[in-house]
């Protein structure tokens, strides 16, 4: 069975610092690959996702991802941080033969210190 | 375009009672699920649909139904309500198997 980990629980940085989110998968197959973004009392959203071809994949509000199947992360990165990106941010990975049932992570609690 | 949309916003049960929290998404989406949100869990599929009249389970269906009449409409069952069940419900819908998923706002549900 697929699993995703996120190791940070919670991670503080200071506006306009860069930021990087960790994210490893377990899947047999090549994975379909996601991050969502939750706010306060929100639904989640879409940053990015990875299906297959540049390891490099660029999302909304300027976040992008790397997928390495070496080392089976797909890690979130920002070069700057803005205040308004403190929320929460699920990795997941997407298994069973279409694709079609999501495992998250158990999520990483952004904080920005101004 | 509403989107996802979910009623009620809010729920308080008593153990044993029964409600049925609705999901309606206005998107033409084949897929829909629905997930409970705990505390520093993540999200757990509960049930999920790939077409009007086709279900199936998730990782932790046991103490909920779900139905699927219409391509809009995927209400979740709660049959005997317990403290286990209190959670955040969201429900999201795509296109197909392997896309973006669209969420709704969610339901927060106490069982008292």
């Amino acid at each position: 069975a697929q699993s995703v980990t996120q190791p940070d629980i919670h991670i503080t940085v200071s506006e306009g610092a860069s930021l990087e989110l960790r994210c490893n998968y377990s899947y047999g197959a090549t994975p379909y690959l996601f991050w969502y973004v939750q706010s306060p009392g929100q639904g989640l959203q879409l940053l990015l996702k990875y299906f297959s071809g540049d390891t490099l994949v660029q999302g909304i509000k300027g976040f992008e991802a790397e997928f390495k199947r070496s080392q089976s992360s797909f890690n979130l990165r920002k070069p700057s941080v803005h205040w308004s990106d403190a929320a929460e941010y699920f990795c997941a990975v997407a298994a069973g033969s279409s694709g079609d049932k999501l495992t998250f992570g158990t999520g990483t609690r952004l904080a920005v210190r101004p | 375009n509403a989107g996802v949309t979910q009623t009620p916003k809010f729920r308080i049960l008593k153990i044993g009672q029964s409600m049925t929290l609705q999901c309606t998404q206005d998107m033409n989406h084949n897929y829909m699920y629905w997930y409970r949100q705990d505390p520093g869990m993540g999200l757990k599929l509960i049930y999920y649909s790939v077409g009007a009249g086709i279900t199936d389970k998730g990782e932790v269906p046991n103490g909920y139904n779900v139905s699927r009449s219409t391509t809009e409409d995927f209400p979740l069952r709660l049959e005997l309500a317990a403290p286990s069940q209190t959670s955040v419900y969201f429900c999201a819908s795509s296109y197909a198997g392997g896309g973006e998923q669209f969420f709704g706002p969610g339901t927060r549900l106490t069982v008292l």
